[in-house]
């Protein structure tokens, strides 16, 4: 079936860790999308890519960085730089003139 | 600048209509969506309207555009207990890609 995975459904990061989040899509899709979303707040844009080995800093972006070498791939790295990391990301992807946007299920990170 | 806005609690008895109100400031929108967010999980898109549009109707939901006031509604005819999630009003941008601007979203809660 086609759609976007992420992975892992739940994160654990310790003060001062690096973590990965991963998201693969198989749509064929050229542009992907992270959004962080916290409690009574809309989903905000941390980074996005519209095609492979180029992206471009969202609205949120301090803290988290980002690649993209392959077209299916688009893992977000949130950092020890990002100060209140506990949050739910959500990876989206979309082609050229698509007026949808497919989300993932989301990954839930806590920092304990 | 880019802002949308949503109530955050809706509470509707089961079989009423629900009406989901949201007010965006970007008049140069080209497409307005609605989402459902259920919980724990990703972002499932229910409906858009294209911005030369008034009123859209899909089964039961029906939109409607005001693009004097930038107010957009979401209508849910015959609401029923799975239709309780967050719906989330998000508007695009011009341009090839879906880089989206979302509200906070709106609670609804459908009660017997």
């Amino acid at each position: 079936d086609g759609g976007i995975t992420q992975s892992p459904k739940y994160l654990f990061r310790k003060e001062g860790q690096n973590v990965t989040l991963s998201c693969e899509q198989n749509l064929n899709h050229d542009a992907m999308y992270w959004y962080r979303q916290d409690p009574g707040q809309g989903l905000r844009l941390i980074y996005y890519s519209q095609i492979v080995n180029d992206f471009q800093k969202g609205d949120i972006a301090e803290g988290y960085s980002v690649s993209r070498e392959k077209k299916e791939s688009f893992p977000l790295t949130v950092t020890s730089a990002q100060k209140n990391p506990t949050a739910f990301y959500l990876c989206a992807s979309s082609s050229r003139g698509n007026t949808e946007a497919f989300f993932g299920q989301g990954t839930r990170l806590t920092v304990v | 600048g880019e802002d949308v806005e949503q109530s955050l609690f809706l509470s509707v008895r089961e079989g009423d209509s629900s009406v989901i109100n949201c007010t965006y400031t970007d008049s140069s929108s080209t497409y307005l969506y609605w989402y459902k967010q259920e919980p724990g999980a990703g972002l499932q898109l229910l409906t858009y309207i294209f911005s030369n549009m008034d009123m859209k109707q899909d089964q039961r939901l029906t939109v409607l555009l005001n693009k004097k006031d930038k107010h957009l509604s979401l209508r849910i005819a015959d609401t029923q207990t799975g239709d309780s999630a967050i719906y989330f009003c998000a508007e695009s941008m011009k341009g090839g890609y879906n880089k989206l601007i979302f509200g906070a979203g709106t609670r609804l809660a459908v009660h017997p």
